[in-house]
C-alpha cells in the first residue's frame, strides 16, 4: 500500500509559538491530502482539505487563519498551528488519496502537539 | 451530515474469540474503508469496501449499501488485534467522515 509520513512525530511548544507539521507521500503523487484531528478517546474530526498549487478548503468551525495549511508540492502538504495555545493540543494525522487507485486514503503516523 | 454509528463502544474478549463490529450510516455512500487504529495512533487500512463482501486472513468485511451498514468480522482474536476500529464513509466527495469507533482488547 501506500506510504504517507509525517514529521514531527510529538513536539512540545510553549503558548504563543507556532509548529509546523509536515505530511509526505513517499511513493506516490497526491493532489489532494486531508488534515485530521483527534481528541483523547474520541473519533478523528476532519479539519481541512489541501490541494496542491491552491487554497485549502475548511471545514466548518475551523479557524483557517489559526491552522495554515499549505500545499507546495504533490507530495508535501504542511500544517502550521500559529500561536498556539493549550486547547491546541491534540493528535493531528494526515492522509493523502492516492489519485490513481480507489478512492482509498492512507494515513500517516500522527503528530502529537502539547502546548504547554 | 451523514451520520455515522459503531457499535459495540467497547468489546473486550479473550483471545481465540469470534466477534462482530457493526457500522450504520445515515444516507447512502460510495466509499467506505475499515481502519485499525493501534495503540501508538497510527490508522491502519483494513478494507475499502463501499458493497460487497471481501477477506483478508482472519478479517472479513461485508456491506450492505442498500440498508446502509457494515460488518467488520474478526475471527481467532489475537492480542495484537486490540485498538480501535473506525469505518469512515464518503458520498460523492473526497471527504471521508468516521464513525465513533469500537474500542476492542484482547486478553491472552
Amino acid at each position: 500500500g501506500a506510504v504517507v509520513s509525517q514529521h514531527p512525530s510529538r513536539v512540545i511548544c510553549k503558548s504563543g509559538t507556532s509548529v509546523k507539521i509536515e505530511c509526505r507521500s513517499l511513493d506516490f503523487q497526491a493532489t489532494t491530502m486531508f488534515w485530521y484531528r483527534q481528541f483523547p478517546k474520541k473519533s478523528l474530526m476532519l479539519m481541512a482539505t489541501s490541494n496542491e498549487g491552491s487554497k485549502a478548503t475548511y471545514e466548518q468551525g475551523v479557524e483557517k487563519d489559526k491552522f495554515l495549511i499549505n500545499h507546495a508540492s504533490l507530495t508535501l502538504s504542511t500544517l502550521t498551528v500559529t500561536s498556539a495555545h493549550p486547547e491546541d493540543s491534540s493528535f493531528y494525522i494526515c492522509s493523502a488519496r492516492d489519485p490513481q487507485g480507489s478512492d482509498t486514503q492512507y494515513f500517516g503516523p500522527g503528530t502529537r502537539l502539547t502546548v504547554l | 451530515g451523514i451520520q455515522v454509528e459503531q457499535s459495540p463502544p467497547d468489546l473486550i474478549l479473550q483471545e481465540g474469540a469470534n466477534s462482530t463490529l457493526r457500522c450504520n450510516f445515515s444516507d447512502s455512500v460510495n466509499n467506505l474503508q475499515w481502519f485499525h487504529q493501534n495503540p501508538w495512533g497510527q490508522l491502519i487500512n483494513l478494507f475499502y469496501i463501499p458493497s460487497g463482501t471481501k477477506q483478508n486472513g482472519r478479517l472479513s468485511a461485508t456491506t450492505v449499501a442498500t440498508e446502509r451498514y457494515s460488518l467488520l468480522y474478526i475471527s481467532s482474536s489475537q492480542t495484537t488485534d486490540s485498538g480501535v476500529y473506525f469505518c469512515a464513509v464518503g458520498a460523492n466527495t473526497d471527504k471521508l467522515i468516521f464513525g465513533t469507533g469500537t474500542r476492542l482488547q484482547v486478553f491472552p
